[in-house]
């Protein structure tokens, strides 16, 4: 199995730019999480997917985040318009629906606003 | 609200030592899941062990065992034979039994193997 896969590795851009982070999933798996990892915070939960319907999005942390999983296959984070502060490494993470699901997690995307 | 602590930021370890890395959390479930997660400087987040809070056997992977004391709340990580590669930075993380819930993280600890 592939992993999770995330694209781009890495993103540096200016402040007030779009940024599209993307993920791919574990094929068969049907949840799907975004996490964010800065040094202030730790690693904190942004939004997650079952079966491609956003399920729980109180961690988005404004109106600039939105995500989105048209498919079983694929989801974007979009921050736009970006700032300084997003500065972080976001994580997803996929797991098969159900109590024992263990999440697992792709390379991240290591997002640097100028 | 579950919360997970970590109370050692760093810790270091002679290689082919033990060492363990102590996690406490809190919660007000009775069932729930347990995780250990690897952080090398790649930044990938690996999965070391799962532990489920039903089962009162500790978990066993290889090299890596967990101490759970479900009374104490406490999840500590044993490493065995320490190796060079073992150097990461390990996250302890609670998981509720809801389906597809998230995972509440710690701060994380810092382990160094010295050569």
């Amino acid at each position: 199995d592939a992993g999770v896969i995330q694209s781009p590795r890495h993103e540096v851009t200016e402040m007030g730019q779009e940024v599209t982070l993307r993920c791919k999933p574990i094929s068969g798996h049907n949840s799907l999480f975004w996490y964010r990892q800065t040094m202030m915070r730790g690693l904190e939960l942004l939004i997650y997917f079952n079966n491609n319907v956003p399920i729980d999005d109180s961690g988005m942390p404004e109106d600039r985040f939105s995500a989105k999983m048209p498919n079983a296959s694929f989801s974007t984070l979009k921050i736009q318009p970006s700032e300084p502060r997003d500065s972080a490494v976001y994580f997803c993470a996929s797991s098969l629906a159900g109590r024992g699901g263990t999440q697992y997690f792709g390379p991240g995307t290591r997002l640097l606003v100028l | 609200a579950q919360t997970v602590t970590q109370s050692q930021p760093e810790m270091s370890v002679q290689e082919a030592e033990t060492v363990t890395l102590s996690c406490t959390y809190d919660t007000s479930e009775s069932d729930y899941y347990l995780f250990w997660y690897k952080q090398p400087p790649s930044r990938q987040m690996i999965l070391v062990i799962r532990q489920e809070a039903y089962k009162q056997q500790n978990a066993t992977e290889n090299r890596f065992s967990v101490n759970f004391q479900k009374a104490a709340k406490s999840f500590s990580l044993k490493i065995s034979d320490s190796q060079l590669g073992d150097a990461a930075m390990y996250f302890c993380a609670y998981r509720s039994p809801r389906a597809n819930s998230k995972l509440t993280f710690g701060k994380g600890i810092t382990l160094s193997v010295r050569p």
